[in-house]
């Protein structure tokens, strides 16, 4: 059975602070890992990696797929307040379902 | 509208009550799915539908729950006899694309909060 795990679960920082989020998975026919970032309910797209070793990056925000071990992280420098979600990480295989692992609920304080 | 649009956004039901929930999906997306996100878990995919194929039903948790999708846009996605750990927050996503697991061209909605007394 494939399953995505996130850890950690939840964590406090304060603003200015860098995290790693971490993202590991077990996906039959894996085609990419996929970063969203989840304020009150609706989840926004981040990152898509389908290739390991090659940092997509956005702004503060950056991600990277090792495929041999099957993890993947996000890493997110000079936190600010607005960082403040879930970020919930999804494997995608051939078929039409993302399947996503339980998030990490991120707290930035000031 | 601009984005993906879900009614109602919360819906409080007692036990063994139907419910229906709406999801609006962006003008042209051919795809669309439901997900269902119970407190503490990540989201759980329930049903996928693409054009006008058969939709992709295996996600669905019970044969209380069921979909459709009118004129291939407007979908309403119906609990029957609804029970307490039904409650969870329902996302409709819509995407342009037609190939499955594409998941960067998702375009989730803000849900429908299910609270099942």
């Amino acid at each position: 059975e494939d399953k995505v795990v996130q850890s950690p679960l939840s964590l406090v920082v304060h603003e200015g602070d860098t995290v790693t989020l971490n993202c590991s998975y077990e996906v039959t026919n894996f085609r990419s890992l996929l970063w969203y970032k989840q304020e009150k309910k609706a989840p926004t797209f981040l990152f898509m990696l389908t290739s390991s070793g090659i940092e997509k990056k956005s702004g503060r925000l950056s991600s990277i797929l090792d495929k041999k071990e099957l993890f993947s992280i996000l890493n997110i420098t000079a936190t600010q307040t607005g960082d403040s979600a879930v970020y919930p990480c999804a494997g995608s295989n051939s078929g039409y379902a993302l399947n996503f692992g339980k998030g990490t609920s991120l707290l930035v304080t000031p | 509208g601009a984005g993906v649009s879900q009614s109602p956004s919360n819906k409080v039901t007692e036990k063994g009550k139907d419910v229906e929930l709406r999801c609006d999906p962006i003008s042209g997306h051919t795809a669309l799915y439901w997900y269902r996100q119970s407190l503490g878990q990540g989201l759980e995919f329930l049903i996928y539908f693409q054009g006008n194929s058969a939709p992709d039903k295996s996600g669905l948790p019970s044969d209380r729950f069921s979909a459709e999708r009118t004129g291939g846009s407007v979908s309403t996605l119906t609990i029957q006899r609804t029970q307490q750990e039904d409650s969870a927050v329902y996302l409709c996503a819509s995407s342009l694309v037609q190939y499955p697991g594409q998941g960067e061209k998702l375009f989730f909605g803000s849900g429908t909060q299910l609270s099942v007394l």
